[in-house]
């Protein structure tokens, strides 16, 4: 069984066009996020969701909108892709958002804007 | 603000080779302290963690002790694989619980 997996795992588009990328979670966490890893495989986080709650919200242009419709789910959805967009995109999910909890990650989606 | 930050890679070792990747960090509070690894074209994947002062994180083979006193959590292993080649990332949830601030990842490789 797959703990958080994400869709597509591939997306290549081009510049303008908007998109979504799914992830879903079936290890019961209250908890979701979702990270950006650049061409240098830097990690930084984007936005975490407590019980479809918003809690993070770090600097990140409100072209990129999150939607969770139940805990189990997070979604990214971005409008207007610029070529600086590209990255892999990783979802994750924690029991709760203490400092102890352990996030699990997803296999990240791959985005290029072309 | 909270940071962590990693020794320089790529580390090229030859198969069981000591291995140390350092890592320190800077934080308010008490944080949690992680290592992940991505193997390529994976996903991150919990190696080990450490919640308080002292602690010790061990899997699988690995292993990586919480010292406050020097602000580290240094990642060892005794005898290195070829299948241990891989990204390893040090990371920390600080007083923003649930916010996982990485260093910069530290490649690892692993000949025969």
């Amino acid at each position: 069984d797959t703990a958080v997996s994400q869709t597509p795992k591939y997306l290549v588009t081009q510049m303008g066009n908007d998109k979504s990328i799914k992830c879903e979670q079936n290890l019961g966490h209250d908890t979701m996020y979702w990270y950006k890893q650049d061409s240098k495989k830097f990690l930084k986080i984007m936005f975490s969701y407590n019980n479809k709650e918003l809690i993070i919200n770090e600097t990140v242009p409100n072209r990129f909108s999150p939607k969770s419709p139940d805990k189990a789910h997070l979604n990214l959805h971005i409008n207007s892709l610029e070529l600086g967009d590209s990255a892999v995109y990783f979802c994750a999910s924690s029991q709760g958002g203490r400092t102890t909890d352990t996030q699990y990650f997803g296999p990240g989606t791959r985005l290029t804007v072309l | 603000g909270n940071s962590v930050t990693q020794m320089e890679g790529p580390v090229t070792l030859s198969e069981e080779a000591f291995l140390t990747i350092n890592c320190t960090y800077t934080a308010t509070g008490y944080p949690s302290l992680f290592w992940y690894v991505q193997y390529p074209g994976e996903g991150l994947q919990l190696l080990l963690k450490a919640t308080k002062a002292d602690d010790k994180g061990s899997n699988k083979g690995f292993e990586a002790t919480y010292r406050k006193e020097t602000t580290s959590f240094h990642l060892e292993k005794g005898s290195v694989q070829v299948s241990d080649s891989a990204v390893y990332f040090c990371a920390l949830v600080g007083n923003q619980g649930g916010k996982l601030i990485f260093g910069q990842g530290t490649e690892l490789s692993v000949k025969p």
